[in-house]
């Protein structure tokens, strides 16, 4: 199975400033057709996860433009340019190029 | 707007058995790939299982293999999950989630129902 760290797996952070979240695979998530099969998805207390980021860089409607996805390869990020209270949680990345799909271990989120 | 509703947790022996439902509305159900996926207290996110829009084909992690059986009732836009020979490591919140585009495109979760495998 395609392992997914992430790092740190936790980050406090000061509302207004910016948060970074790194996730590498163990393999590289550039599938034959071109795309790179690597979603985040937050994960707010008591509520289900939600998925902010596919394809590496692809925002989902309705999420905020503060978040954004990049990397390529084995090596992906998500930031944060401003943190608000809102974004409190456990953030993961899971890639979908390899069978089986899988997580990585989870961020969590808050505020100092 | 896509509705994932599940049911069927609750607390069950070690050893039994528990089947999970998933009431999908908003999409076209037989369109799409369902998945299921688990939380257990204090860890990530665990993809369990898939099966494609017309039933057809399934796949599963290796650690439930032979124990979890996933189908779907297209007519009743009902998705299932049968677990087998539950243990103290099968306790989590389990969800439902909706696939798009393929590669496990996971685009929509369900709420999640809770199992508690505990004598």
């Amino acid at each position: 199975d395609v392992v997914m760290t992430q790092s740190p797996l936790s980050l406090p952070v000061t509302l207004g400033q910016p948060a970074s979240i790194s996730c590498r695979s163990s393999q590289s998530l550039e599938y034959s057709d071109g795309n790179t099969y690597l979603n985040w998805f937050q994960q707010r207390p008591g509520q289900s996860p939600r998925r902010l980021i596919y394809k590496v860089s692809n925002r989902d409607s309705g999420v905020p433009d503060r978040f954004s996805g990049s990397g390529s390869g084995t090596d992906f990020t998500l930031k944060i340019s401003r943190v608000e209270a809102d974004d409190v949680g456990v953030y993961y990345c899971m890639q979908g190029t390899h069978f089986p799909p899988t997580f990585g271990q989870g961020t969590k989120v808050e505020v100092k | 707007q896509v509705q994932l509703v599940e049911s069927g947790g609750g607390v069950v022996q070690p050893g039994r058995s528990l089947t999970l439902s998933c009431a999908a509305s908003g999409f076209r159900f037989n369109g799409y790939a369902m998945h299921w996926v688990r939380r257990a207290p204090g860890r990530g996110l665990e993809w369990l299982a898939v099966v494609a829009g017309d039933g057809n084909e399934k796949y599963f992690r290796d650690s439930v293999k032979g124990r979890f059986t996933i189908s779907r009732d297209n007519s009743r836009n009902t998705l299932n999950l049968q677990m087998n020979s539950l243990s103290a490591d099968d306790t989590a919140v389990y969800y439902c989630a909706k696939e798009d585009g393929g590669h496990s495109q996971i685009d929509s979760w369900g709420q999640g129902t809770l199992v508690t495998v505990s004598s």
